[in-house]
């Protein structure tokens, strides 16, 4: 099973709201990443953890808030988001960190839309 | 630091025909892996082909294949026997070595036509 699975697929919510996304993979994968794709551009790496540790943080606000409470989970809390964090949420997963040729599997991501 | 160039916004090709999309990249890295990945419209990323830096020999994966010019910093992707399906956004990525980041291309939308 090379899957894997984000919720939800799509979110809406107010500038004081907070809320998660979830990302799960059950391919046994050590690293696991976030990534923020907006419309028409190239996705943008925003944490990784490997072996459950937060490994890299691409600078990224302090309104996102990550989490991994297992090796097959992923959360990305968020809470006090502005209209610019709107864009498509991606998670991926890998094999192992930084492994050679490993691909990243992606999910098919959450869409945000912060009003 | 590194970074990936995709000159071609858009690319279109006829259905059966091949199209070649351009990538170079800029890095002092000797040892790295680069990466084509494709995204359909409303559909998940997914992994086209990979190249290790250190192989000489170009990789191929069915209709797909790439040519790798290490001195160039150029890994342009062919497809051929193009097929609606692989209508998509394309995007090139590059990984240094023993670390967790893909940098991507700015990315090429490839539309086939009937």
């Amino acid at each position: 099973d090379t899957e894997v699975t984000q919720t939800p697929k799509h979110l809406v919510m107010g500038m004081t709201n907070k809320k998660s996304l979830k990302c799960e993979q059950h391919m046994g994968h050590r690293a696991m990443y976030w990534y923020k794709q907006k419309a028409k551009k190239p996705p943008e790496l925003m944490f990784v953890y490997s072996y459950e540790k937060l490994s890299i943080n691409e600078s990224v606000p302090s309104r996102f808030s990550p989490e991994c409470p297992n090796s097959s989970l992923l959360n990305l809390h968020l809470h006090a988001l502005q209209p610019e964090d709107s864009a498509l949420y991606l998670c991926a997963s890998s094999q192992v960190p930084s492994g050679g040729t490993y691909e990243q599997y992606f999910g098919p991501g959450t869409r945000l839309t912060v009003t | 630091a590194q970074t990936v160039t995709q000159s071609q916004p858009e690319m279109s090709v006829q259905e059966a025909e091949t199209v070649t999309l351009s990538c170079t990249y800029d890095t002092s890295e000797s040892n790295y892996y680069l990466f084509w990945y494709k995204q359909p419209p409303s559909r998940q990323m997914i992994l086209v082909i990979r190249q290790e830096a250190y192989k000489q020999q170009n990789a191929t994966e069915n209709r797909f294949s790439v040519n790798f010019q290490k001195a160039a910093k150029s890994f342009s992707l062919k497809i051929s026997d193009s097929q609606l399906g692989d209508t998509a956004m394309y995007f090139c990525a590059f990984r240094r070595y023993n670390t967790d980041k893909l940098i991507f291309g700015t990315g090429t939308r490839l539309q086939v036509f009937p």
